[in-house]
Protein backbone atom coordinates (compact mmCIF):
# COMPACT_ATOMS: atom_id res chain seq x y z
CA UNK A 1 0.00 0.00 0.00
CA UNK A 2 1.46 3.01 -0.76
CA UNK A 3 1.15 6.24 0.87
CA UNK A 4 -0.13 9.81 -0.56
CA UNK A 5 2.31 11.76 -2.34
CA UNK A 6 2.44 15.41 -4.11
CA UNK A 7 4.67 16.85 -6.19
CA UNK A 8 6.85 19.12 -7.02
CA UNK A 9 8.38 19.35 -3.39
CA UNK A 10 9.03 23.02 -3.79
CA UNK A 11 7.89 25.43 -6.38
CA UNK A 12 8.67 29.68 -7.24
CA UNK A 13 6.47 31.70 -8.86
CA UNK A 14 6.16 35.36 -9.38
CA UNK A 15 3.21 37.28 -8.76
CA UNK A 16 0.31 36.74 -11.51
CA UNK A 17 1.28 33.45 -12.97
CA UNK A 18 -0.25 30.37 -12.62
CA UNK A 19 0.53 27.02 -10.99
CA UNK A 20 -0.24 23.45 -10.73
CA UNK A 21 0.36 21.07 -7.48
CA UNK A 22 0.22 17.15 -7.87
CA UNK A 23 -0.99 14.60 -5.42
CA UNK A 24 -1.25 11.09 -5.66
CA UNK A 25 -4.04 9.53 -3.41
CA UNK A 26 -3.28 6.45 -0.91
CA UNK A 27 -4.33 3.25 -2.93
CA UNK A 28 -8.46 2.38 -3.02
CA UNK A 29 -9.01 5.97 -2.19
CA UNK A 30 -11.77 7.84 -3.28
CA UNK A 31 -11.66 11.04 -1.47
CA UNK A 32 -8.95 14.20 -1.71
CA UNK A 33 -9.22 17.58 0.51
CA UNK A 34 -6.46 20.31 -0.22
CA UNK A 35 -5.32 22.41 2.24
CA UNK A 36 -3.24 25.37 3.11
CA UNK A 37 -0.67 25.70 5.29
CA UNK A 38 0.73 29.49 6.17
CA UNK A 39 3.47 29.35 8.15
CA UNK A 40 2.51 29.32 12.18
CA UNK A 41 -1.05 28.35 11.23
CA UNK A 42 -3.03 25.52 10.94
CA UNK A 43 -4.13 24.37 7.61
CA UNK A 44 -6.71 25.86 6.05
CA UNK A 45 -9.81 23.65 4.04
CA UNK A 46 -9.77 24.86 0.50
CA UNK A 47 -11.88 22.28 -1.19
CA UNK A 48 -12.61 18.50 -1.25
CA UNK A 49 -13.31 16.24 -4.07
CA UNK A 50 -15.23 12.92 -4.24
CA UNK A 51 -15.30 10.76 -6.87
CA UNK A 52 -13.88 13.11 -9.21
CA UNK A 53 -16.69 15.99 -8.10
CA UNK A 54 -16.36 18.72 -5.84
CA UNK A 55 -17.59 18.19 -2.34
CA UNK A 56 -17.09 20.96 -0.58
CA UNK A 57 -15.15 23.90 -0.71
CA UNK A 58 -13.82 26.50 1.93
CA UNK A 59 -13.24 30.31 1.74
CA UNK A 60 -11.39 30.68 -1.40
CA UNK A 61 -11.58 32.17 -4.28
CA UNK A 62 -12.60 30.79 -7.76
CA UNK A 63 -9.26 31.11 -8.75
CA UNK A 64 -8.06 27.84 -6.32
CA UNK A 65 -9.76 25.13 -8.80
CA UNK A 66 -9.37 21.73 -8.86
CA UNK A 67 -9.80 18.38 -10.57
CA UNK A 68 -9.50 14.66 -9.55
CA UNK A 69 -9.13 12.34 -11.94
CA UNK A 70 -10.34 8.24 -12.19
CA UNK A 71 -7.59 6.87 -10.70
CA UNK A 72 -8.40 9.21 -7.86
CA UNK A 73 -5.19 11.73 -8.47
CA UNK A 74 -6.17 15.20 -7.87
CA UNK A 75 -4.33 18.82 -8.78
CA UNK A 76 -5.17 21.94 -7.76
CA UNK A 77 -4.58 24.54 -9.74
CA UNK A 78 -4.48 28.32 -8.31
CA UNK A 79 -4.56 31.79 -11.23
CA UNK A 80 -3.36 34.53 -10.85
CA UNK A 81 -0.85 34.34 -7.70
CA UNK A 82 -0.30 37.05 -5.24
CA UNK A 83 2.12 37.14 -2.74
CA UNK A 84 -0.26 35.61 0.45
CA UNK A 85 -0.47 32.81 -2.00
CA UNK A 86 3.14 31.61 0.01
CA UNK A 87 2.37 28.20 1.66
CA UNK A 88 2.67 24.64 2.75
CA UNK A 89 -0.45 22.89 0.82
CA UNK A 90 -1.12 19.73 1.71
CA UNK A 91 -3.35 17.16 -0.09
CA UNK A 92 -5.15 14.22 2.10
CA UNK A 93 -6.69 11.26 0.67
CA UNK A 94 -9.39 9.39 2.76
CA UNK A 95 -11.93 6.13 1.75
CA UNK A 96 -15.20 7.85 2.38
CA UNK A 97 -18.39 5.23 2.78
CA UNK A 98 -20.99 7.34 3.93
CA UNK A 99 -19.30 8.95 6.81
CA UNK A 100 -16.13 11.03 7.35
CA UNK A 101 -13.11 9.00 7.66
CA UNK A 102 -9.56 8.68 8.47
CA UNK A 103 -7.50 11.77 5.87
CA UNK A 104 -4.13 10.40 5.21
CA UNK A 105 -2.00 13.70 4.49
CA UNK A 106 0.66 13.62 1.72
CA UNK A 107 4.56 15.42 2.65
CA UNK A 108 3.51 18.81 0.97
CA UNK A 109 4.47 21.32 -1.49
CA UNK A 110 5.74 24.27 -0.45
CA UNK A 111 5.13 27.50 -2.67
CA UNK A 112 6.85 30.59 -2.55
CA UNK A 113 5.02 33.26 -5.06
CA UNK A 114 7.99 36.31 -5.20
CA UNK B 1 -19.30 30.67 12.67
CA UNK B 2 -17.00 27.29 13.22
CA UNK B 3 -13.75 27.71 14.81
CA UNK B 4 -11.36 25.71 16.38
CA UNK B 5 -9.03 27.36 19.09
CA UNK B 6 -5.60 26.45 20.59
CA UNK B 7 -4.78 28.86 22.95
CA UNK B 8 -1.74 27.80 23.78
CA UNK B 9 1.40 28.01 21.05
CA UNK B 10 3.99 26.62 22.99
CA UNK B 11 3.67 24.23 25.75
CA UNK B 12 6.91 22.94 28.14
CA UNK B 13 6.47 20.15 29.92
CA UNK B 14 9.14 17.68 32.22
CA UNK B 15 9.70 13.84 31.16
CA UNK B 16 7.19 12.08 33.54
CA UNK B 17 5.14 14.98 33.87
CA UNK B 18 1.48 15.42 33.11
CA UNK B 19 0.24 17.07 29.88
CA UNK B 20 -2.89 18.79 28.58
CA UNK B 21 -3.26 20.55 25.66
CA UNK B 22 -6.73 22.88 25.38
CA UNK B 23 -8.48 23.11 22.31
CA UNK B 24 -12.09 24.88 22.11
CA UNK B 25 -14.22 24.52 19.75
CA UNK B 26 -17.24 26.31 18.17
CA UNK B 27 -20.27 24.57 16.31
CA UNK B 28 -23.60 24.61 16.52
CA UNK B 29 -23.93 21.02 14.95
CA UNK B 30 -23.14 17.70 16.78
CA UNK B 31 -19.33 17.94 16.34
CA UNK B 32 -16.95 15.12 15.71
CA UNK B 33 -13.40 16.24 16.43
CA UNK B 34 -10.19 14.93 16.10
CA UNK B 35 -6.21 15.50 17.44
CA UNK B 36 -3.48 15.40 14.50
CA UNK B 37 0.19 15.04 15.20
CA UNK B 38 3.19 16.22 13.27
CA UNK B 39 6.51 14.59 14.00
CA UNK B 40 9.77 16.48 13.36
CA UNK B 41 9.94 15.92 9.58
CA UNK B 42 7.21 14.08 9.63
CA UNK B 43 3.79 14.23 7.96
CA UNK B 44 0.74 15.10 9.65
CA UNK B 45 -0.93 11.96 11.04
CA UNK B 46 -4.43 11.21 13.25
CA UNK B 47 -3.39 10.64 16.41
CA UNK B 48 -6.99 10.38 17.71
CA UNK B 49 -10.83 10.97 17.08
CA UNK B 50 -13.60 11.11 19.86
CA UNK B 51 -16.05 8.92 18.45
CA UNK B 52 -13.59 6.39 18.84
CA UNK B 53 -12.99 6.95 22.66
CA UNK B 54 -9.69 5.04 22.43
CA UNK B 55 -6.36 5.79 24.01
CA UNK B 56 -3.22 6.06 21.47
CA UNK B 57 0.32 6.05 22.92
CA UNK B 58 -1.01 7.18 26.05
CA UNK B 59 -3.39 10.48 24.76
CA UNK B 60 -6.57 10.66 25.57
CA UNK B 61 -9.25 12.96 24.59
CA UNK B 62 -12.71 13.68 26.32
CA UNK B 63 -15.46 15.51 24.31
CA UNK B 64 -16.96 18.13 26.80
CA UNK B 65 -20.20 19.76 24.65
CA UNK B 66 -21.16 21.78 28.04
CA UNK B 67 -17.44 23.59 28.11
CA UNK B 68 -17.59 23.18 23.91
CA UNK B 69 -14.01 21.50 24.60
CA UNK B 70 -11.76 18.78 23.69
CA UNK B 71 -8.66 18.77 25.37
CA UNK B 72 -6.13 16.11 24.66
CA UNK B 73 -4.40 14.51 27.80
CA UNK B 74 -1.04 12.61 29.05
CA UNK B 75 -0.44 11.85 32.68
CA UNK B 76 3.34 10.90 32.04
CA UNK B 77 4.85 13.04 28.81
CA UNK B 78 7.45 10.77 27.27
CA UNK B 79 10.48 12.93 25.32
CA UNK B 80 9.06 11.44 21.84
CA UNK B 81 5.94 12.99 22.84
CA UNK B 82 7.51 16.28 21.29
CA UNK B 83 6.10 17.56 18.15
CA UNK B 84 3.06 20.00 17.09
CA UNK B 85 -0.59 19.09 17.75
CA UNK B 86 -3.43 19.88 15.65
CA UNK B 87 -7.23 20.04 16.71
CA UNK B 88 -9.58 19.69 13.99
CA UNK B 89 -12.99 19.85 13.57
CA UNK B 90 -15.19 18.01 11.28
CA UNK B 91 -18.58 19.93 9.57
CA UNK B 92 -20.41 18.25 7.15
CA UNK B 93 -18.64 15.64 6.46
CA UNK B 94 -16.38 17.13 4.26
CA UNK B 95 -14.66 19.79 5.68
CA UNK B 96 -11.71 20.00 8.52
CA UNK B 97 -11.57 22.78 10.25
CA UNK B 98 -8.02 23.16 12.08
CA UNK B 99 -7.00 24.73 15.03
CA UNK B 100 -3.69 26.70 14.65
CA UNK B 101 -1.93 24.12 16.89
CA UNK B 102 0.18 23.91 19.72
CA UNK B 103 4.15 22.72 19.93
CA UNK B 104 5.07 20.51 22.98
CA UNK B 105 8.07 20.25 24.00
CA UNK B 106 8.87 17.64 26.83
CA UNK B 107 12.48 18.44 28.66
CA UNK B 108 14.61 15.70 30.05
Amino acid sequence: ETGVTQSPTHLIKTRGQQVTLRCSSQSGHNTVSWYQQALGQGPQFIFQYYREEENGRGNFPPRFSGLQFPNYSSELNVNALELDDSALYLCASSLVQGETDTQYFGPGTRLTVL
Amino acid sequence: AQRVTQPEKLLSVFKGAPVELKCNYSYSGSPELFWYVQYSRQRLQLLLRHISRESIKGFTADLNKGETSFHLKKPFAQEEDSAMYYCALSVGGFKTIFGAGTRLFVKA
